[in-house]
């Protein structure tokens, strides 16, 4: 079983619609990271987030830790083609010091 | 750029050989992590190195091996090779050794390792 769960695992919209992407678990973490990757290309952070209930906006993309700090949500607001790409959200569990990664969402944005 | 330089980008061999990976990381960082990305698995933690020293373990297999030298580069070998071995695998550095908590970590593009 995965530590981390994403949902959707794809999704593919019109330029200029919301979406949101999820990540669950079961386990409790200090904190939680997203990051995108492109094709051929590595990981990038994005956000972190450490406190439950924390909302961290960057541009049109706002992200929320849940208040037990076992789930978290990337908003995006008004998408475009720009923002394709894999969605990943990792996590390091509270005890622990490294870095868990979910499978992540594949976005596509049309123009 | 971010930094953590990969090589080599592609390496297509055989079944039974032996690779290595190589990893530089950003200047100034002092870890070194290695994962495995795959379709079906995602991005596995494999190991990380802090200053030379072997600091966490995740999935690695026994056939693999890493190593953090003392200029901070860092190898991974890989020797028996199966089919199953073929991958993206990725290096990402951060500065400190007490992991990711409040480090984010920088990747670098990766090598696609295609086993025949």
């Amino acid at each position: 079983t995965q530590l981390l769960e994403q949902s959707p695992q794809f999704l593919s919209i019109q330029e200029g619609e919301n979406l949101t992407v999820y990540c669950n678990s079961s386990s409790v973490f200090s904190s939680l990271q997203w990051y995108r990757q492109e094709p051929g290309e590595g990981p990038v952070l994005l956000v972190t987030v450490v406190t439950g209930g924390e909302v961290k906006k960057l541009k049109r993309l706002t992200f929320q830790f849940g208040d037990a700090r076992k789930d978290s949500s990337l908003h995006i607001t008004a998408a475009q083609p720009g923002d394709t790409g894999l969605y990943l959200c990792a996590g390091v569990e509270s005890g622990y010091s490294t870095l868990t990664f979910g499978k992540g969402t594949m976005l596509l944005v049309s123009p | 750029d971010s930094g953590v330089t990969q090589t080599p980008k592609h390496l297509i061999t055989a079944t039974g050989q032996r690779v290595t990976l190589r990893c530089s990381p950003r200047s100034g960082d002092l870890s070194v992590y290695w994962y495995q990305q795959s379709l079906d698995q995602g991005l596995q933690f494999l190991i990380q190195y802090y200053n030379g020293e072997e600091r966490a373990k995740g999935n690695i297999l026994e056939r693999f091996s890493a190593q953090q030298f003392p200029d901070l580069h860092s190898e991974l070998n890989l020797s028996s090779l199966e089919l199953g071995d073929s991958a993206l695998y990725f290096c990402a550095s951060s500065p400190r050794g007490g992991g990711a908590r409040n480090s984010p970590l920088h990747f670098g593009n990766g090598t696609r390792l295609t086993v025949t």
